[in-house]
């Protein structure tokens, strides 16, 4: 089946720093989706990128849908105390059953102030 | 509600006891779909419903996992004979339509004793 890996599993950074943690795939995806979860909560989205090439900011978020379609990053930029959380991304192959979702494993952040 | 309701939040069973989760999408919502997430991994897809059409159940892991989506809105999630191994954060999510963004409850945190 298809499957996502994602890094870095975790990362320790100071407050101010900027972030990047990517996934890549040996299939081919139509959609790449990025979440956070905060500890005994559901995932949030933060980013969709439904196109090749698009390049998407949400605020000091940026994510990008790699031209290939098996890879995606996400950047964060001046971290703040509150980015802490797992960020998870997935992909979504678009066809028949197009909202069924592979995620990464996660990338564990931890924000020091 | 506003959101994806998952109940109960939290349910501790005795091992070969049978299990019932229950998901309230957001209304309007014609996708649903259900998760699992083991201690530190990433979602597990188990089961999507869209519309009328009949649910994609592939994720699935045995036959002891069972789902229905009544009236095209609740949706329960039936775990039989219930194993140790079934130990983990079942989340539902809803969404407007079978590809991008999905919304997700907090979930339902199972353990098997």
């Amino acid at each position: 089946g298809q499957q996502l890996n994602q890094s870095p599993q975790s990362m320790f950074i100071q407050e101010g720093e900027d972030v990047s943690m990517n996934c890549t795939s040996s299939s081919i995806f139509n959609t790449w989706l990025w979440y956070k979860q905060d500890p005994g909560e559901g995932p949030v989205l933060l980013i969709a990128l439904y196109k090749a090439g698009e390049l998407t900011s949400n605020g000091r978020l940026t994510a990008q849908f790699g031209i290939t379609r098996k890879d995606s990053f996400l950047n964060i930029s001046a971290s703040i105390p509150s980015d802490v959380g797992i960020y998870f991304c997935a992909g979504q192959s678009g066809a028949t059953n197009a909202g069924k979702s592979t995620f990464g494993d996660g990338t564990t952040l931890t924000v020091k102030p | 509600g506003a959101g994806v309701s998952q109940s109960p939040s939290n349910k501790v069973t005795e091992k070969g006891k049978d299990v019932e989760l229950r998901c309230d999408p957001i209304s309007g919502h014609t996708a649903l779909y259900w998760y699992r997430q083991s201690l530190g991994q990433g979602l597990e897809f188990l089961i999507y419903f869209q519309g009328n059409s009949a649910p994609d159940k592939s994720g699935l892991p045995s036959d002891r996992f069972s789902a229905e989506r009544t009236g095209g809105s609740v949706s329960t999630l039936t775990i039989q004979r219930t194993q140790q191994e079934d130990s983990a954060v079942y989340l539902c999510a809803s969404s407007t339509r079978g590809e991008g963004e999905a919304f997700f409850g907090q979930g339902t945190r199972l353990t098997v004793v």
